[in-house]
C-alpha cells in the first residue's frame, strides 16, 4: 500500500518563497506528481518527478529523493492566485500504475 | 483540444433514481479514470479504464457502474445511491497508465443525493 504525508495548511506572504513537503512510502514507486486545485475546481497538473533531483518550471520547482521517500514543491514569487490546495500523488507500478493522492496542503497567500 | 468535458455540472437525485454521468476527451488518451472527491479531501480513485477495458475497480459498491463505450467516452451509471454518495465526481484521462503521463481532469459533476 501507500502512505503519503503532507502538511495540512501553510500560510505565506505575496512575493515570498514557500516549500511544500511530501513524504511517501510505497512498494513500487513509479513517479510522483504535484497538482494544484483551486476551491471548487478540478486539479491541474504542475510537475512530475521519477528520478532524483530538481525539475524547474517557471516559478514552480519540484524535487525528489527516492532513497528518502521525499519530495517538495517550491513556489517562488508568490502571487495571490497561488492560494489553492497542492496535492502530492504517487504512482505505484505494482498496482496497474495507480496514482494515490495525499490529503493535500492548503496554501493561503496573504498580501 | 486539451480538454476533458463532463456533463452534467450539477445533479440532484433521489435514492430511487437512475442517472448517468458522462465524460468525454478528444486527446487520443487511452486511459480514463473516475474519482470521487468529498469536501476538503483529495480525489479518491474509483475506476480505471485502460484501452477501453476496466483495469482497476477500487472495491466500489455496485450501485456505481462504469462504462467505456469507446476510447473517447466514459460513463458512470448511478442507481439506488445513498446520501453519503453526495460528492464531486471527477473524470480524468491520460495518454495511458504508464510512466509520467499526467492526468487531465474534467471540471467534475457535483452530485447531491437526497
Amino acid at each position: 500500500g501507500q502512505n503519503i504525508d503532507q502538511p495540512t495548511e501553510m500560510t505565506a506572504t505575496e512575493g515570498a518563497i514557500v516549500q511544500i513537503n511530501c513524504t511517501y512510502q510505497t512498494s513500487g514507486f513509479n513517479g510522483l506528481f504535484w497538482y494544484q486545485q483551486h476551491a471548487g475546481e478540478a486539479p491541474t497538473f504542475l510537475s512530475y518527478n521519477v528520478l532524483d533531483g530538481l525539475e524547474e518550471k517557471g516559478r514552480f520547482s519540484s524535487f525528489l529523493s527516492r532513497s528518502k521517500g521525499y519530495s517538495y514543491l517550491l513556489l517562488k514569487e508568490l502571487q495571490m492566485k497561488d492560494s489553492a490546495s497542492y496535492l502530492c500523488a504517487v504512482r505505484d507500478f505494482t498496482n496497474a500504475g495507480k496514482s494515490t493522492f495525499g490529503d493535500g496542503t492548503t496554501l493561503t497567500v496573504k498580501p | 483540444d486539451t480538454e476533458v468535458t463532463q456533463t452534467p455540472k450539477h445533479l440532484v437525485m433521489g435514492m430511487t433514481n437512475k442517472k448517468s454521468l458522462k465524460c468525454e476527451q478528444h486527446m487520443g488518451h487511452r486511459a480514463m479514470y473516475w474519482y470521487k472527491q468529498k469536501a476538503k479531501k483529495p480525489p479518491e480513485l474509483m475506476f480505471v479504464y485502460s484501452y477501453e477495458k476496466l483495469s482497476i475497480n477500487e472495491s466500489v459498491p455496485s450501485r456505481f457502474s462504469p462504462e467505456c463505450p469507446n476510447s473517447s467516452l466514459l460513463n458512470l451509471h448511478l442507481h439506488a445511491l445513498q446520501p453519503e454518495d453526495s460528492a464531486l465526481y471527477l473524470c480524468a484521462s491520460s495518454q495511458d497508465t504508464g510512466g509520467g503521463n499526467e492526468q487531465f481532469f474534467g471540471p467534475g459533476t457535483r452530485l447531491t443525493v437526497l
